[in-house]
């Protein structure tokens, strides 16, 4: 059993480059999230979906897109990349109704020069 | 909106002693649920509380909730130096919301 896997798990871009996270959960969960961790912030969150073909603005969005056009996978885009989205990036999936705790993979460490 | 903090921030303690790590948060709820997290790696879930007066507790750590207060509390007895990590409480409510977490308590246990 898997459970949820982010690919890929370190990556470096240049400025202005562009790059898809891709999460994916083999449990059939309904509710998907992507949250970033930076130093003295906590986990903060980007976008999430509750439901194939739905997607949510979080916290912070902007500079970020996401699709989620398979109930198991979930994909989050940086168009254009700026060294403030350099950070840590967790997915998580949980049941689908509240009460249930998230399920995170193991992050993707981006780097952004 | 909903807003969660936890204090303390960082928290050193010896081995053999005990302390408590607090979190509040601003809207009613009553589902908070504990994650612990080592360097470099992912979260780990600890506790899911989901009602007023809710107690787990899981070897030396103990965590409760008191819904009227909008506060949980995450005890740990006779700390060892395996408990060292990040500990982060998060909150949601009733409906499709996802969690949001505190920006989480840094504890070192030293000898």
């Amino acid at each position: 059993n898997a459970g949820v896997t982010q690919t890929p798990k370190f990556r470096v871009l240049k400025t202005g480059q562009s790059m898809t996270l891709l999460c994916a959960q083999d449990m059939n969960h309904e509710y998907m999230y992507w949250y970033r961790q930076d130093p003295g912030m906590g986990l903060r969150l980007i976008h999430y979906s509750v439901g194939e073909g739905t997607t949510a603005k979080g916290e912070v969005p902007d500079g970020y897109n996401v699709s989620r056009l398979k109930k198991q996978n979930f994909l989050l885009g940086l168009e254009s990349a700026a060294p403030s989205q350099t950070s840590v990036y967790f997915c998580a999936s949980r049941i689908g109704t509240g009460n249930t705790e998230a399920f995170f993979g193991q992050g993707t460490r981006l780097t952004v020069v | 909106e909903l807003k969660v903090e936890q204090n303390p921030l960082f928290l050193s303690m010896q081995e053999g002693k005990n302390y408590t790590i607090y979190c509040n948060y601003s809207t009613t709820s009553d589902r908070l649920y504990w994650y612990r997290q080592d360097p470099g790696k992912s979260l780990e879930s600890l506790f899911v509380l989901l009602s007023n007066g809710a107690v787990k507790q899981e070897g030396r750590l103990m965590a409760s909730l008191d819904t009227k207060a909008r506060l949980s509390t995450l005890h740990i007895t006779a700390a060892v130096h395996d408990l060292s990590a990040t500990y982060f409480c998060a909150v949601d409510q009733a409906g499709n919301t996802p969690l949001v977490f505190g920006k989480g308590t840094r504890l070192s246990v030293i000898a």
